[in-house]
């Protein structure tokens, strides 16, 4: 299996809402990331987990939540969304670091917040 | 810390046209070199990478790529184009071991291939 895999595929949700996002990957890697790519532009580091705990948080408002159940899952919880939040969520994994080996990425989470 | 400039927003080719995608780079220190190509409504997938060795890299999809050190450069090039290799390609650099490893992506060069 050489895959990530991200569900939803598309998620549309109010500002009121609760909602989480799921990624899943059985390639043994230990590293596992979320970004946020806005239409035409790179996608943004947002959280990195290394070995199932958090690594790095790049500055995230809160009502972005992760979370790392195990070293297979990756799991990204929404509460209080505004509009500007709409955006392609890509989940990625890599072997340990990342270091040379380059991401695997999911096809993403297309969320738009109404 | 690294920066990654791709020169070209956009590049419209022919199709069976060759290509050429540029990319360079900036840091202090060594470092690894990416391409990811993303198609419409799909996550990135790597297309090759530099590490070390051969300055000449092939990759999938017929794509290859050259790492000129001294003008700290990574271009990407495909001798012809098909109207399949439409998408947004992203040029990454990474710092290699001793060094953050969290790659920096360029802002990516859009690829329309024309038949």
């Amino acid at each position: 299996d050489t895959e990530v895999t991200q569900t939803p595929k598309h998620l549309v949700m109010g500002m009121t809402n609760k909602k989480s996002l799921k990624c899943e990957q059985h390639m043994g890697h230990r590293a596992m990331y979320w970004y946020k790519q806005k239409a035409k532009k790179p996608p943004e580091l947002m959280f990195v987990y290394s070995y199932e705990k958090l690594s790095i948080n790049e500055s995230v408002p809160s009502r972005f939540s992760p979370e790392c159940p195990n070293s297979s899952l990756l799991n990204l919880h929404l509460h209080a969304l505004q509009p500007e939040d709409s955006a392609l969520y890509l989940c990625a994994s890599s072997q340990e670091g990342g270091i040379g080996y380059g991401y695997t990425f999911g096809s993403g989470t297309r969320l738009t917040v109404v | 810390a690294q920066s990654v400039t791709q020169l070209d927003s956009q590049v419209p080719v022919f199709e069976e046209a060759p290509v050429e995608l540029r990319c360079n780079y900036s840091s202090s220190v060594s470092v690894y070199l990416f391409w990811y190509v993303q198609y419409p409504n799909q996550g990135l997938q790597l297309l090759l990478k530099y590490l070390s060795g051969s300055t000449l890299v092939k990759g999938i999809n017929g794509f290859e790529a050259e790492f000129n050190k001294s003008q700290t450069s990574f271009h990407l090039r495909k001798p012809s184009v098909h109207i399949s290799d439409t998408a947004e390609y992203f040029c990454a650099v990474s710092e290699a071991p001793g060094g953050s490893y969290i790659p920096t992506f360029g802002r990516g060069t859009s690829l329309i291939v024309h038949p």
